[in-house]
């Protein structure tokens, strides 16, 4: 079975430091893994994902990713956090053998202090 | 353009009650989700529509019944709501190809009373 993992229920950052929100995957075949942001009262919004290709991947308001197969990890990175990053992040994976279907982590609270 | 759409946003009822709501995509995606959003924030998959057909159907009561009346929609209908139902139930949409995304509804909050 296809899961991701994450590990912090919260993360804590001063604006302006950097900041990583970490994820971890177990997938049988290629995982396909993305990041969603959810504000508030929202649904989720696609962050970034990565497919195949370079290991480093961008993504929205200055949001990256670092794909390390060999720790089949995929922690989310923002070189200087704001205070409206300050959200909750989910990172998910995509089942290799059926398309349609999503599993999600348990989400991580960010929080960004002035 | 709002690309996934769910009405009511909010509702609020009894417990016994029958409730439904609906969700459209106009970003002619081919699948179709509906996630229950618990009080934890844990995210959980219900049912999943492809072209109409379902898919993917979790361990959820017979009282939670989808119906896709064509690709662009996917309306939930809960019969006899009970106290364990109130949560935030989240629609969402894709294309049924690796690289892309699910796209959210912004949710529909269910409270019973």
């Amino acid at each position: 079975a296809q899961s991701v993992a994450q590990p912090e229920d919260q993360v804590n950052v001063a604006e302006g430091n950097p900041l990583t929100v970490k994820c971890t995957y177990s997938v049988s075949g290629n995982p396909y893994l993305f990041w969603y942001v959810q504000y508030p009262n929202r649904g989720l919004q696609f962050l970034l994902k990565y497919i195949t290709g370079d290991n480093l991947v961008k993504g929205s308001y200055g949001f990256e990713a670092e794909f390390n197969k060999s720790q089949t990890s995929f922690h989310l990175k923002k070189p200087s956090a704001l205070v409206s990053d300050s959200a909750l992040y989910f990172c998910a994976v995509r089942d290799p053998y059926n398309f349609n279907k999503f599993y999600f982590g348990s989400g991580t609270k960010l929080n960004v202090k002035p | 353009d709002t690309a996934v759409s769910q009405t009511p946003k909010y509702l609020v009822t009894q417990m016994g009650n029958d409730k439904s709501i609906k969700c459209e995509q106009n970003l002619g995606h081919d699948t179709m989700y509906w996630y229950k959003q618990d009080s934890k924030k844990f995210l959980k998959i219900m049912f999943s529509y492809n072209n109409k057909e379902l898919i993917i159907n979790e361990t959820v009561p017979n009282r939670f019944s989808p119906k896709s009346p064509d690709k662009a929609h996917l309306n939930l209908h809960i019969n006899s709501l009970e106290l364990g139902d109130s949560a935030v139930y989240f629609c969402a949409s894709s294309q049924s190809v690796s690289n892309q995304p699910q796209h959210f509804g912004d949710g529909t909050r269910l409270s019973i009373l």
